[in-house]
């Protein structure tokens, strides 16, 4: 058990909605990343927060928003879903910046029908 | 653009065979270099950061290299349990980019 934690773990919806997934770091960890694990991409980084700030972002989709809150917790929105947005959805934690040691939580799997 | 190849895609070693998988990577400003390993359906599991060529880190039967091409993740006499994919990822600027993983299958 890494300390991270996801919620939901399965996600089935419809193609044109919009979903929330949620993440809870480590306890003492201020950055947060989110990830997108398909059998066809493989595992593709989308962005990190530190301490609610954006800090990088890599290929995440104009449909696709995070956001960092005050207690550290990360939501991840996804609309006008695609089937293409089926995947694995991973969060991880670290203590410090990009270069720190990152755990990953259990993940979230999205089924968009 | 940043691109990580990862060989070979997959490994099948007899218990107690040692063995290398190797991860080749093109990045503009090496930040750092990633080892993870992945068990089906679960998040990765961080294994090395290596920051520049020539350093080596270890842990356990794990042994991490790195040049200013690639990176060897050395198993020495592996067990049932080091059955996973393993993950190389570069980290250049501000973006992560990932291997398609080697899936390393141990029997005993």
């Amino acid at each position: 058990d890494s300390g991270v934690t996801q919620t939901p773990k399965h996600l089935i919806t419809a193609t044109g909605q919009r979903v929330t997934l949620r993440c809870s770091p480590r306890s003492g960890d201020l950055s947060v990343y989110w990830y997108q694990q398909s059998l066809d991409q493989g595992l593709q980084f989308l962005i990190q927060y530190y301490n609610g700030e954006e800090r990088a972002k890599g290929n995440i989709l104009e449909r696709f928003s995070a956001q960092q809150f005050p207690d550290l917790h990360s939501e991840l929105n996804l609309s006008s879903l695609e089937l293409g947005d089926s995947a694995l959805y991973f969060c991880a934690s670290s203590v410090g910046g990009l270069v720190g040691e990152q755990y990953f939580g259990p993940g979230t799997r999205l089924t968009v029908t | 653009e940043d691109q990580v190849t990862q060989s070979p895609e997959a490994l099948r070693l007899q218990e107690g065979e040692s063995s290398s998988l190797n991860c080749s990577y093109t990045v503009s400003g090496l930040r750092g270099l990633f080892w993870y390993r992945q068990d089906p359906g679960k998040g990765p599991e961080f294994l090395f950061t290596l920051y520049s060529a020539g350093e080596e880190k270890e842990k356990e039967r794990l042994k991490a290299t790195l040049t200013k091409k690639e990176s060897f993740l050395h198993i020495t006499a592996p067990k049932p349990e080091d059955s996973a994919t393993y993950l190389c990822a570069v980290l250049g600027g501000q973006n992560f980019v990932f291997g398609p993983g080697t899936r390393l299958s141990v029997l005993p």
